[in-house]
């Protein structure tokens, strides 16, 4: 696509429920990231991939969260048993690779957890 | 020491200022420098790439030094537009950019 498209765009959920999130990276960027902002913090890095290679688990919080990318392409975090301290903004970005040009991030998903 | 390091603000200027962000970075094995800019409750975007021997793109100017560690954006002639958080980036120095450091950002608004 055109852009990297996140959804949903917001999401209220009770906590200890298990949400999923979606991002569609751009048509050919080979790397995706996947990123949190909560209010008024700057951005934590939680995981990324890079084509066929091992992801880079290293900044996954707990193992509440998971990622998986499917065929190269879209990608699903997962968070279990949902805390309030998981509220946040959750930023998808993709990249030509190593591209000095930095990222494109979607406009995220906005998680509350109540 | 934080690895990318902003004055917070608010930098307050009106219209038609020239304003001026400065950023550290603690890796002195970084080789690639962006700013971005973010817009309240939007997703970061790229301002400019930062390129050692500086670069302009239109009122925007960026410099490296890099036997500082130190980076600076410059906005001439200041729009009411361009009120936001400007996000200073670099690479964790491990060749590309799979990790970048974010800073926290230096929020500006100019008024009219």
């Amino acid at each position: 696509g055109a852009g990297v498209s996140q959804s949903p765009s917001n999401k209220v959920t009770e906590k200890g429920k298990d949400v999923e999130l979606r991002c569609d990276p751009i048509s050919g960027h080979t790397a995706l990231y996947w990123y949190r902002q909560s209010l008024g913090q700057g951005l934590e890095f939680l995981i990324y991939f890079q084509g066929n290679s091992a992801p880079d688990k290293s900044g996954l919080p707990s193992d509440r969260f998971s990622a998986e990318r499917t065929g190269g392409s879209v990608s699903t975090l997962t968070i279990q048993r949902t805390q309030q301290e998981d509220s946040a903004v959750y930023l998808c970005a993709s990249s030509l690779g190593g591209s000095v040009r930095g990222y494109t991030f979607g406009s995220g998903t906005r998680l509350t957890v109540v | 020491r934080k690895e990318v390091e902003q004055d917070p603000g608010p930098f307050n200027v009106p219209e038609g200022a020239t304003v001026a962000f400065n950023c550290t970075y603690s890796n002195s094995a970084s080789q690639s420098f962006f700013w971005y800019r973010q817009d309240c409750r939007k997703e970061p975007k790229l301002l400019m790439s930062v390129y050692s021997s500086g670069n302009e793109d239109g009122r925007f100017t960026a410099q490296l030094n890099r036997a500082s560690q130190y980076i600076s954006l410059l906005i001439r002639d200041s729009k009411l537009s361009d009120s936001a958080t400007y996000l200073c980036v670099v690479n964790n120095g491990d060749g590309n950019n799979r990790k970048l450091i974010w800073g926290l950002g230096t929020s500006l608004a100019v008024n009219p």
